[in-house]
């Protein structure tokens, strides 16, 4: 059984469209997080939901905008889709983010912007 | 065998020690590797990465990779309680991101 998975793995779009990426964890986790992967392959948090309450939001374009309709699913929405958006974007959850628990991680999210 | 296995702790280890944390790996491919820090309710910060055997030092943080025997380490020289944290060693290959489970650490003071 998948812990953590994302959809779609790969998403090649125009610049200037709008597209969701979604997640869906089925841990039981009260938390959940976005993570934007570089060129350098280091992973950058983006956004993080405690039973669907935004408690960390790190500076990102306001094109960014996540969406969490219950604990178990975290949708980052990114509008007007720019070439620098390209990049692998990850999701994740943990138990209990106050802990500092154990974070499982989706297979990412390929995003090419042409 | 899991791709990259990490001690979840949680480790306690007096103020002003000397602060081991290791992971081992299986996969010779790795090429870069890393350590986080994450604080409770925060998402994991890199503290430091590298991509050759050897140390790396920074500051207090000292990382060391040993490609021969697949094995990783940080290490935090004269800890401080703000050091108390769980730490994540994590490694790429190609397009691939690998996490340790992470080793929580307890500075007492």
């Amino acid at each position: 059984d998948t812990a953590v998975s994302q959809t779609p793995k790969y998403l090649v779009t125009q610049m200037g469209n709008d597209k969701s990426i979604k997640c869906e964890q089925n841990l039981g986790h009260d938390t959940m997080y976005w993570y934007k992967q570089d060129s350098k392959k280091f992973l950058k948090i983006m956004f993080s939901y405690n039973n669907k309450e935004l408690i960390i939001n790190e500076t990102v374009p306001n094109r960014f905008s996540p969406k969490s309709p219950d604990k178990a699913h975290l949708n980052l929405h990114i509008n007007s889709l720019e070439l620098g958006d390209s990049a692998v974007y990850f999701c994740a959850s943990s138990q209990d983010a106050s802990r500092g628990e154990t974070q499982y991680f989706g297979p990412g999210t390929r995003l090419l912007v042409l | 065998q899991k791709e990259v296995e990490q001690d979840p702790g949680p480790l306690s280890v007096p103020e002003g020690a000397i602060v081991s944390l290791n992971c081992t790996y299986s996969n010779s491919a790795f090429q870069y590797f890393m350590w986080y820090r994450q604080y409770s309710r925060k998402g994991p910060e890199l503290l430091m990465y590298t991509y050759s055997s050897g140390n790396k030092e920074d500051g207090r943080f000292t990382a060391q990779v040993d490609k021969s025997s697949k094995y990783i380490s940080l290490f935090i020289r004269d800890s401080q309680p703000s050091d108390s944290a769980t730490y994540l060693c994590a490694m790429t290959v190609d397009d691939k991101i690998i996490f340790g489970k992470g080793t929580r650490l307890h500075i007492l003071p």
